[in-house]
């Protein structure tokens, strides 16, 4: 098992460009989380799935940022367009039912 | 908004030495879970605790819970070089499934 596959682990934009990071969870979990994490404001939940379905998206900051999950394979986050306020490192978690979090390893995004 | 505050915000001891923090939380809970995050890395989960336990163990750690003063404790006993790490607790409202995380303690353990 290969673990929770984030890319890219790295992102260097300008701002007013888009950005967008990917997640491939684990085989079997049907749950998935987007997590940011900054020194400031520590780790939010950003937007979570059940089943492909956003469940709740009240973290999302704005509506320059949007999620989806088409399959139960990927699941990609978009910022756009990105602002500098929206470098952070953003994690993808995902679960089985009732089973602990496995993260991702995480992609570190910086907006100049 | 963060559910859990954790203390200390860092602790230092040398190996050998236990280390201990705190988490308090604000509302009705599931479970509240451990987790550990080595610079640069994702979080690993560590243990969980559900509401009507009152202590865990696993290894060197050991966890408790107080549901009525909304707190729990991580013990990492006989410590060692390699335990350096942020921990977090994590906690899952009751009836939410997304875990709500805390400031984290920064934990230095000296060789």
């Amino acid at each position: 098992d290969a673990g929770v596959i984030q890319s890219p682990r790295h992102e260097v934009t300008e701002m007013g460009q888009e950005v967008t990071l990917r997640c491939k969870p684990i085989s079997g979990h049907d749950y998935l989380f987007w997590y940011r994490q900054t020194m400031m404001r520590g780790l939010e939940l950003l937007i979570y799935f059940n089943n492909n379905v956003p469940i709740d998206d009240s973290g999302m900051p704005e509506d320059r940022f949007s999620a989806k999950m088409p399959n139960a394979s990927f699941s990609t986050l978009k910022i756009q367009p990105s602002e500098p306020r929206d470098s952070a490192v953003y994690f993808c978690a995902s679960t089985p039912p009732g089973g602990s979090y496995t993260f991702g390893s995480g992609t570190r995004l910086t907006v100049v | 908004s963060q559910q859990g505050e954790e203390d200390p915000q860092a602790l230092s001891i040398q190996e050998g030495e236990n280390a201990t923090m705190n988490c308090s939380y604000k509302t009705s809970i599931n479970n509240l879970q451990w987790y550990r995050q080595n610079s640069g890395r994702g979080l690993v989960h560590l243990i969980l605790i559900r509401s009507n336990e009152r202590e865990k163990h696993s290894g060197r750690l050991r966890v408790t819970l107080d549901t009525s003063k909304k707190s729990s404790s991580l013990l990492i006993t006989a410590s060692r070089a390699a335990d350096t790490a942020s921990y977090f607790c994590a906690t899952a409202d009751t009836g939410r499934r997304a875990l709500t995380f805390g400031s984290g303690t920064r934990l230095q353990v000296q060789p």
